[in-house]
């Protein structure tokens, strides 16, 4: 099916510390989510991304939290400063259109030290 | 309140079998739901989906049940396969067109062969 890119797989990181995501959608998809997972605990939906514009997000998109896909470029997450219970599986998905199928990347493990 | 369930964390089953994974849900305005298979390490991979206007949805070994009355749905894997061993989520959406997807923690299958 269609592939959507994620790096780094891995990033380990000092609590305080800003981290960026980055996630390759695929190409003519016009919304983008980010999904967070921690260990053995289910997929939590954060924000969803469309025309430039944050549309839904969730009480797990905390205030250190931006997201942005300048120019159709990467589609990434930011977090700043990071805390330790940032620590997770960010999974980036993307579809056409909004109720649409949703395709999703490998995802980016962080650890927050 | 979790807004989706999967009655099973985990399911065995002989190579061959069915296998039957259950999900219901709160949220009466869902209409779309995904299931996905999930490898470890690996990202949620779309398996198959239903929108709540149909009852069944089949393609190839897998087929979902949907009951909008009693809110619950299942997903059949006829001829199970060793390869089948994975997680599957259950996800929902619906009551905007933003496609927030809500998950389900998770059902392990284990296909012995």
């Amino acid at each position: 099916g269609p592939k959507v890119l994620q790096i780094p797989s891995h990033q380990i990181i000092d609590m305080g510390q800003m981290v960026t995501l980055n996630c390759d959608p695929v190409s003519n998809h016009l919304y983008f989510y980010w999904y967070k997972q921690i260990l053995g605990q289910q997929m939590e939906f954060l924000v969803n991304f469309y025309n430039g514009k944050v549309m839904e997000k969730s009480k797990l998109f905390k205030d250190q939290f931006s997201v942005e896909r300048p120019d159709g470029s990467y589609f990434t997450l930011k977090i700043q400063p990071t805390a330790l219970e940032d620590s997770a599986v960010y999974f980036c998905a993307s579809s056409f259109l909004g109720g649409d199928e949703q395709y999703f990347g490998p995802g980016t493990r962080l650890t927050v030290l | 309140q979790q807004q989706v369930r999967q009655s099973s964390q985990s399911l065995t089953v002989w190579e061959g079998e069915t296998a039957i994974l259950n999900c219901s849900y709160e949220n009466s305005a869902f209409d779309y739901f995904p299931w996905y298979q999930q490898f470890p390490g690996e990202g949620p991979a779309l398996l198959i989906a239903i929108r709540s206007v149909s009852d069944k949805k089949e393609d190839g070994r897998f087929t979902i049940f949907f009951n909008k009355r009693e809110k619950n749905l299942s997903l059949h894997i006829k001829d199970s396969q060793p390869g089948d061993s994975a997680t599957y989520f259950c996800a929902a959406s619906g009551g905007s067109a933003l496609g927030r997807l809500h998950f389900g923690a998770g059902t392990q299958l284990i296909v012995i062969p």
